[in-house]
């Protein structure tokens, strides 16, 4: 399928295990960026990357870690899942680095850490 | 401290009437500000945006006005629809510190038949 995908969609996990979110785009777009949506919060960057094998922090990267070996996937790791990582999380991707242009999201993953 | 406001959480309107959405930012190297979009289980969805060298973009119903000076853009649309029900995300980017996205909280807009 042509865009933008999340799986799972639903996931609970417990607290301290570790969990994968997957993201995966057919665009061939630069950049990809994982988001928390929180009550109250909006959205929120946790992590980005701008290309391949590149990676860089947003707002709030604590407790996450990403990888980005190939163009198309960006999966997000909760190492030690705690219960205020309890949330909807975006993967979403847009096109190069000198362009003003907008980001296309997924469906979201809502993750519950109980 | 939240870079991109917006102050009203929700709002509602009756069906053919005006809506009005705003959105507050702080951060001056801002230069593209984005409306999203969202329904219920779904991810955002781009809706309009506006680059900071203008002051309007219109998109059918769809109107946004930004207002540099104040550090304020609006969403507007006319006339508003119930299918215009859902939650709506002001964002801005700054093209030299990569293409991330700053979100605001959020406004949750009512249409009323």
């Amino acid at each position: 399928d042509a865009g933008i995908t999340q799986s799972p969609r639903y996931k609970i996990t417990e607290t301290g295990r570790q969990v994968t979110l997957m993201c995966h785009q057919t665009w061939s777009h630069s950049y990809m960026f994982w988001y928390r949506q929180d009550l109250g919060h909006g959205l929120r960057l946790i992590y980005y990357s701008a290309a391949a094998d590149i990676t860089d922090k947003g707002e709030v990267s604590d407790g996450y870690v990403v990888s980005r070996s190939k163009t198309e996937n960006f999966p997000l790791t909760l190492e030690s899942a705690t219960r205020s990582q309890t949330s909807v999380y975006f993967c979403a991707s847009s096109e190069g680095e000198w362009s003003n242009t907008e980001a296309f999201f997924g469906q979201g993953t809502r993750l519950t850490v109980v | 401290d939240q870079q991109v406001k917006q102050n009203s959480p929700s709002l509602s309107v009756q069906e053919g009437r005006i809506s009005i959405l705003n959105c507050d930012y702080t951060n001056s190297m801002f230069d593209y500000f984005l409306w999203y979009k969202k329904y219920p289980a779904e991810g955002p969805t781009f809706l309009i945006s506006i680059s900071s060298i203008k002051d309007k973009n219109e998109d059918g119903r769809f109107t946004v006005f930004l207002n540099k000076s104040a550090k304020h853009l609006s969403l507007h649309i006319v006339p508003s629809q119930p299918g215009d029900s859902a939650v709506y995300f002001c964002a801005a980017s700054n093209k030299n510190a990569g293409n991330m996205l700053t979100f605001g909280g959020g406004t949750r807009l009512m249409v009323k038949p």
